[in-house]
């Protein structure tokens, strides 16, 4: 099993509908969780970092379930340019620094 | 401006050969990263360092090699012993300290090696 996983996708949606993806992880001593978005051949950059009360940014939530072990990101009324790769990372077993992504879902938005 | 720098963007290199990858930061973060990602594929961890002289290998490590000389610069050699080196490379940087939770990785913009 991989330390962290998501469903690649492709998500093809239209403008304006809400759409979730959910990660898990098999270590439950992990401590920290992010969502990252990705362009085209460009580098991730950082969308949410994942509280354990749940954040919300605009029109995008994110949330953690330790019980279940996974973290999932809801995005609402979906725009053209939210058209990207959509990649979780998490830093297992506490205090070792390491941060492992997930294979990225992929959200298509179509007009 | 701070931020981390990865040189050079595009990288053409012979099979056989080694190569060493750049990669600077100046937010005075402890740990670096290096991630290879292949088309269509997530990211791979390398090598990673918590600490300067410190680091670990990560899930890929065979054929690669790092140092952490300075706080500020973590390079990643791809040896001729990694069988398909040709990818994107990445390199990130996140506040840690021992006993701490790690805060958000920042990344370069990456390195395209291309061996032929």
């Amino acid at each position: 099993r991989k330390e962290v996983e998501q469903d690649p996708g492709p998500f093809n949606v239209p403008e304006g509908a809400t759409v979730a993806f959910n990660c898990t992880y098999s270590n439950s001593a992990s401590q920290s969780f992010f969502w990252y978005r990705q362009d085209c051949r460009k580098e991730p950059k950082l969308l949410m970092s994942v509280y354990s009360s749940g954040n919300e940014d605009g029109r995008f939530t994110a949330q953690l379930n330790r019980a279940s072990q996974y973290i999932s990101l809801l995005i609402r009324d979906s725009k053209l340019s939210d058209s990207a790769t959509y990649l979780c990372a998490v830093n297992l077993v506490g205090n070792t620094g390491k941060l492992i992504f997930g294979q990225g879902t992929t959200l298509q938005v179509k007009p | 401006d701070g931020g981390i720098t990865q040189s050079p963007k595009y990288l053409f290199r012979k099979e056989g050969q080694n190569v060493t990858l750049s990669c600077e930061q100046n937010l005075n973060h402890d740990a670096m990263y290096w991630y290879r990602q292949d088309p269509g594929q997530g990211l791979r961890l390398i090598y990673y360092s918590q600490i300067v002289n410190d680091f670990q290998k990560g899930d890929i490590a065979e054929g690669y090699s790092v140092s952490r000389e300075k706080k500020e610069s973590f390079p990643l050699t791809v040896t001729s012993a990694q069988k398909n080196p040709t990818a994107f490379y990445l390199c990130a940087s996140s506040i840690f300290g021992r006993g701490l939770m790690n805060t958000e990785a920042f990344f370069g913009q990456g390195t395209r090696l291309t061996v032929v």
